[in-house]
């Protein structure tokens, strides 16, 4: 079965620090991986997603993550912290011939001056 | 920019009662989702629906659950008898092709409250 686990449920950042959120993946078969992002009193919003064609995946708002295979990792990086950036960053997996997300509990990021 | 909503924002009922909780896709998009969010919990997938038919559901999808897409733009999700442990926060989605790599649109979604 997949599955999906993101460690830390709140991330602090000061304004221009790097963002670093984790994810790791759980599949007996190749994943592909998204990262959603939610903005207060709005849906999930897709950031980038992972399909097998590169390892490093570029997404918006200067967000990108890197496939690891031998870590089962799925990390979210930004290099510079905007105040923007403050909303709840969730992981997810879909595999095979299913149409289903399965999602991780979610990060909270906070962004302070 | 097209985007899918979803009503009520908020819904309040009695333990027992029938709830309906309404999603307007993207109009060009033909496969369809129903997730939850309990509270501090993971998103959980409930069901999927093309053509009419359901394509998947999850073992939370009951009896009690029931979808319909009783027109050209609706997609709703029915509860029938609400029970406490179903107070979530509810999101539709939608897709324009089938396929683990394909983008779902979410919604804003519905927060339902059962006392």
């Amino acid at each position: 079965a997949q599955s999906v686990t993101q460690l830390g449920s709140h991330v602090s950042v000061s304004e221009g620090a790097l963002v670093l959120l984790r994810c790791n993946y759980s599949s007996s078969v190749p994943p592909y991986l998204f990262w959603y992002v939610q903005y207060p009193n709005q849906g999930l919003q897709l950031l980038l997603k992972y399909t097998s064609a590169a390892t490093l995946v570029k997404g918006i708002n200067g967000f990108e993550a890197e496939f690891k295979k031998s870590e089962t990792s799925f990390h979210l990086t930004k290099p510079s912290a905007h105040m923007s950036d403050a909303a709840e960053y969730f992981c997810a997996v879909s595999v095979g011939n299913t149409d289903k997300l399965i999602f991780g509990t979610g990060t909270r990021l906070q962004v302070f001056p | 920019e097209p985007e899918v909503t979803q009503t009520p924002s908020h819904q309040v009922t009695q333990m027992g009662q029938e709830v309906i909780l309404r999603c307007v896709p993207i109009s060009n998009h033909l496969y369809f989702y129903w997730y939850r969010q309990i509270l501090g919990q993971k998103v959980e997938f409930l069901v999927s629906f093309y053509n009419n038919e359901i394509s998947e559901k999850s073992e939370i999808f009951d009896d009690q659950f029931s979808v319909e897409r009783p027109d050209g733009s609706n997609f709703t999700l029915k509860i029938r008898s609400t029970k406490l442990e179903d107070s979530a926060m509810y999101f539709c989605a939608s897709s324009s092709d089938r396929g683990s790599y394909n983008e779902q649109f979410f919604g804003p979604g519905t927060r339902l409250t059962v006392l």
